[in-house]
C-alpha cells in the first residue's frame, strides 16, 4: 500500500523539550516537504529536500531542524527555540522536477 | 510577489448550488496552479490542477478557470453536496520544466466551504 506516514498522530511537548515528528514515504519520491499549519494562515513551508543529504530552508525554518539519511524518511525536530510550536503539521513528498505534491495525514502538536 | 490570495474565508451553499473559490497570484513565474481538498484533521488531497497553457479544465463536478491576463485563478464546484463540505487550498509554483528544481507551492489562506442539504 503506497503512500506518506506520518507519526504519531497527537505529540505533547513540555517547556525546553525537543521533540521529533517522523515522516515515512514509499512513494519513490525523491523531494519531501515540511509545512506547518495554523488556522486562517494556510500552509507555511518549514523545510525541504530535493535529495538525500540535502535540504533547504524554508520560510519558517527557525526553531526547527531535519535530516535526511534516507530517500524514504524525512523527520522534522521541533527544537525549545521555537516558541509557539502549537500546529498541526504536514509532511509531503513528490517526484524530483513535478510541482504535485503528495500529503500525510498530519501530526498535531500541543504544549503541555 | 511570492504570495497567493484567496477568497472568500468561507462559504456557505446550500446543496445543488455552485461553490466558487477565487484566487489571485503577482508572480508571472507561476506556471502551475492546484487546488487542495482538506478534511478536518486529514491532510490535504489534490483536487485538480492547472497550467497556463488552458483556460479551463474540467474533472467532474469541479472546474478550473483561468485569466492568465488578469492574473486568477478559480475554483467551480457544480452541484454542491454536502460531503464537498471540506476547506479548499489554491497554490502556485514555478518549476523550470526538465530542470532538477522541484518548485515550491505557494498556498493560499484556505476557504471553508460548508454545503447546506
Amino acid at each position: 500500500d503506497g503512500g506518506i506516514t506520518q507519526s504519531p498522530k497527537y505529540l505533547f511537548r513540555k517547556e525546553g523539550q525537543n521533540v521529533t515528528l517522523s515522516c515515512e514515504q514509499n512513494l519513490n519520491h525523491d523531494a519531501m516537504y515540511w509545512y506547518r499549519q495554523d488556522p486562517g494562515q494556510g500552509l507555511r513551508l518549514i523545510y525541504y529536500s530535493q535529495i538525500v543529504n540535502d535540504f533547504q530552508k524554508g520560510d519558517i525554518a527557525e526553531g526547527y531542524s531535519v535530516s535526511r539519511e534516507k530517500k524514504e524518511s524525512f523527520p522534522l525536530t521541533v527544537t525549545s527555540a521555537q516558541k509557539n510550536p502549537t500546529a498541526f503539521y504536514l509532511c509531503a513528498s513528490s517526484w524530483e522536477g513535478y510541482d504535485t505534491q503528495y500529503f500525510g495525514p498530519g501530526t498535531r502538536l500541543l504544549v503541555l | 510577489q511570492q504570495q497567493v490570495k484567496q477568497s472568500p474565508q468561507s462559504l456557505i451553499v446550500q446543496k445543488g448550488g455552485i461553490s466558487i473559490i477565487n484566487c489571485a497570484y503577482e508572480n508571472t513565474a507561476f506556471d502551475y496552479f492546484p487546488w487542495y481538498q482538506q478534511f478536518p484533521g486529514k491532510g490535504p488531497a489534490l483536487l485538480i490542477a492547472i497550467r497556463p497553457d488552458v483556460s479551463e479544465k474540467k474533472e467532474g463536478r469541479f472546474t478550473i478557470s483561468f485569466n492568465k491576463s488578469a492574473k486568477q485563478f478559480s475554483l467551480h464546484i457544480m452541484d454542491s453536496q454536502p460531503g464537498d463540505s471540506a476547506t479548499y487550498f489554491c497554490a502556485a509554483s514555478a518549476n523550470p520544466h526538465g530542470s532538477s528544481n522541484t518548485g515550491k507551492l505557494i498556498f493560499g489562506q484556505g476557504t471553508t466551504l460548508q454545503v447546506k442539504p
